[in-house]
């Protein structure tokens, strides 16, 4: 059974930074595209980053470009997105999710962690 | 690319045909993905590739278009349809989603 499981979330201060997990079981991991989906308290969907199988392509939304970092560890099965220099409008819940195969869409997601900015 | 839907909201009753637009800023072929999402949860993939039917999902769900307009059809909504669907754009990097259409019950 494919799952994904997230962690790390939290309440930080703005300006500060977090660090999420996502740890991937029931399928070959490093054969996946992975992504970070966010979505801010009663808002809708924003796609946040993107990352290829062996980790060598990465995208970021606008909106967190040069503030967050994904990365990957394929012998750990496992996701990561740094966050830095957070904001308030950061505040969401993250779910990691698997693209399925190139332009098919996301096939499995986490349950999500939430990450709260606020003083 | 920016994607728009229509409606964003809609009240409508068990046996109802509903169909949701989603539009595109500019071509994206047949990269076009739907989900639902219910409160709480996480989004569920319902079609990819704008028409495929993803495994398990009830054949009551279709999608159609191309290019930049597309369609979600639920042919007789269900009590476990109420929700909310997004679309999502593939063709570009920066996945964009659409705003939502929440579907609830009149």
């Amino acid at each position: 059974e494919v799952q994904l499981v997230e962690s790390g979330g939290g309440l930080v201060q703005p300006g500060g930074s977090l660090r999420l997990s996502c740890a991937a079981s029931g399928f070959t991991f490093s054969s996946y595209e992975m992504n970070w989906v966010r979505q801010a308290p009663g808002k809708g969907l924003e796609w946040v980053s993107y990352i290829s199988s062996s980790g060598s392509t990465i995208y970021y939304a606008d909106s967190v470009k040069g503030r967050f970092t994904i990365s990957r560890d394929n012998a750990k099965n496992s996701l990561y997105l740094q966050m830095n220099s957070l904001r308030a409008e950061d505040t969401a819940v993250y779910y990691c999710a698997r693209e399925a195969f190139m332009g098919l869409g996301f096939d499995y997601w986490g349950q999500g962690t939430l990450v709260t900015v606020s003083s | 690319i920016q994607l728009t839907q229509s409606p964003s909201f809609l009240s409508a009753s068990v046996g109802d045909r509903v169909t949701i637009t989603c539009r595109a800023s500019q071509g994206i072929s047949s990269y076009l993905a739907w989900y639902q999402q219910k409160p709480g949860k996480a989004p569920k993939l319902l079609i990819y590739a704008a028409s495929t039917l993803q495994s398990g999902v009830p054949s009551r769900f279709s999608g159609s278009g191309s290019g930049t307009e597309f369609t979600l059809t639920i042919s007789s909504l269900q009590p476990e349809d109420f929700a909310t669907y997004y679309c999502q754009q593939l063709n570009s990097f920066l996945f964009t989603f659409g705003p939502g259409t929440k579907v609830d019950i009149k």
